[in-house]
């Protein structure tokens, strides 16, 4: 099937700094992106849908500002947890429908990011 | 997007089904139901997804009921390395703008030697 990663696949960082996290797609083009927040012994949680060329749709009730996503090319997706404080620490995930395979209603998830923040 | 309600946790010994149900009493008429499994600290997998009909790939079977109002997700032979939570969703078929995946609390399933 196809592969996502991300990177880094963990991070420590200081209250304050800002944190970014790639996700990539690796044999195959990914117009749209999704990324989700886990938290110890929770589910997954929707955050936003990344979008190629356009502006990102965020869930209710999490802050745009806060977390700044870019999806320039179609292959790549950034997250950038701006300002990251302590409750910011979470596992991060992305993931991308692979629209142009026979695999489509499958997802592909990136291994993940854990960020620590201090 | 209609409700799953699956079990918190379940126990299968090594080598044996495992047998993971889940309830989707409010499904309609175009939700598929789609398992998923997260082992620790990875990202999630696609396992199978279905419509009404039984399903079997190289992973795992989907059972769903005549009414498709549950449905059983069985691992025939399962091994240590099934150990994961495993997320049963309801969703339409996968489509431009509708990719979106909804995990519910899922279920712990603990592969005993």
């Amino acid at each position: 099937g196809a592969v996502v990663s991300q990177h880094p696949s963990r991070v420590i960082c200081k209250s304050g700094t800002s944190v970014k996290i790639e996700c990539r797609s690796l044999d195959f083009q990914a117009t749209t992106m999704f990324w989700y927040r886990q938290f110890p012994k929770q589910s997954l949680m929707l955050m936003a849908t990344s979008n190629e060329g356009s502006k990102a749709t965020y869930e209710q009730g999490v802050e745009k500002d806060k977390f700044l996503i870019n999806h320039a090319s179609l292959t790549l997706s950034t997250l950038t947890v701006t300002s990251a404080h302590p409750e910011d620490s979470s596992f991060y995930i992305c993931s991308a429908p692979d629209r142009g395979s026979s695999s489509y209603n499958e997802q592909f998830f990136g291994p993940g990011t854990r960020l620590t923040v201090l | 997007d209609a409700k799953t309600t699956q079990p918190p946790s379940m126990d299968c010994a090594e080598g044996r089904a495992a047998n993971l149900p889940c309830n989707h009493s409010t499904i309609s008429g175009n939700e598929y139901v789609y398992w998923y499994r997260q082992i620790h600290s990875q990202g999630p997998q696609y396992i199978i997804h279905g419509l009404k009909n039984n399903e079997t790939n190289e992973m795992a079977s989907l059972i769903i009921t005549e009414d498709r109002k549950s449905s059983t997700l069985i691992l025939p032979h399962a091994t240590l390395r099934d150990t994961a939570v495993y997320y049963c969703i309801v969703r339409e078929a996968a489509h431009f703008g509708n990719e979106k995946l909804t995990f519910g609390t899922g279920t712990r399933l603990t592969i005993i030697p």
